[in-house]
């Protein structure tokens, strides 16, 4: 089967930075995804990385490492806006989605 | 466009009670799939269409559930002879193809409550 793993939660002060893991096992993989979901929301896409390596895209970045079946997304310059689930994604035939990390930021 | 819009927003049914959810996808989009998420976890995967076809089901998903994406465009999901243990929010999401960079657009849900 496929599972990816995440911390259930983070938390972190305004302006701070915070890394949120993903490890996974799968099979036929593509690349990794993250999306993120605020209560009541509906999940909203925030990166890919189909290659080993740094995906940056303004305050978030995101990491694979194809070798370790690790990735992680790097959030900076906190707000607190960012206060909201983030999952990873597996893309193999279908999308699979991690077990989620509840972000909190504090003022 | 306006994304992808599932029908209803809300459902309230008696236990035992059949209920269906649609879900029109970007229209353009060929891959649609269907989760469904309980409080505090991620979406776990049901069910996904490649245009008209339904390429896999989970094998966590019991025979009372069944989807359909006629002619691979909009695709409904139906629960027959609900459970408590059904309640959740399902919901939708599409794509163009799997590989590489594909964004998968999510609609707001359907919330399933059953008493």
């Amino acid at each position: 089967g496929q599972s990816l793993e995440q911390p259930s939660e983070v938390t972190a002060v305004e302006g701070a930075i915070v890394q949120i893991n993903c490890t996974y096992q799968t099979s036929g993989f593509y690349g990794l995804s993250w999306y993120q979901q605020h209560d009541g929301g509906a999940p909203t896409f925030l990166s890919y990385n189909g290659l080993d390596g740094l995906e940056e895209t303004g305050r978030f970045s995101s990491f694979l490492s194809r070798s370790d079946s690790y990735g992680y997304l790097l959030l900076q310059e906190l707000q607190m806006k960012d206060s909201a689930s983030y999952f990873c994604a597996s893309h193999t035939d279908k999308l699979i989605f991690g077990t989620g990390t509840r972000l909190q930021v504090f003022p | 466009d306006t994304g992808v819009s599932q029908n209803p927003r809300h459902k309230i049914t008696k236990r035992g009670q059949n209920v269906t959810f649609r879900c029109d996808p970007i229209s353009e989009h060929n891959r649609l799939y269907w989760y469904r998420q309980t409080l505090g976890q991620g979406p776990e995967f049901l069910t996904y269409f490649q245009n008209e076809a339904q390429l896999e089901k989970s094998r966590l998903l019991s025979d009372r559930f069944s989807a359909e994406r006629p002619k691979g465009s909009f695709s409904t999901l139906e629960i027959q002879r609900t459970e408590q243990g059904d309640s959740a929010m399902y919901l939708c999401a599409s794509s163009l193809g799997a590989q590489g960079r594909t964004e998968a657009f999510f609609g707001q849900g359907t919330r399933l409550t059953v008493v």
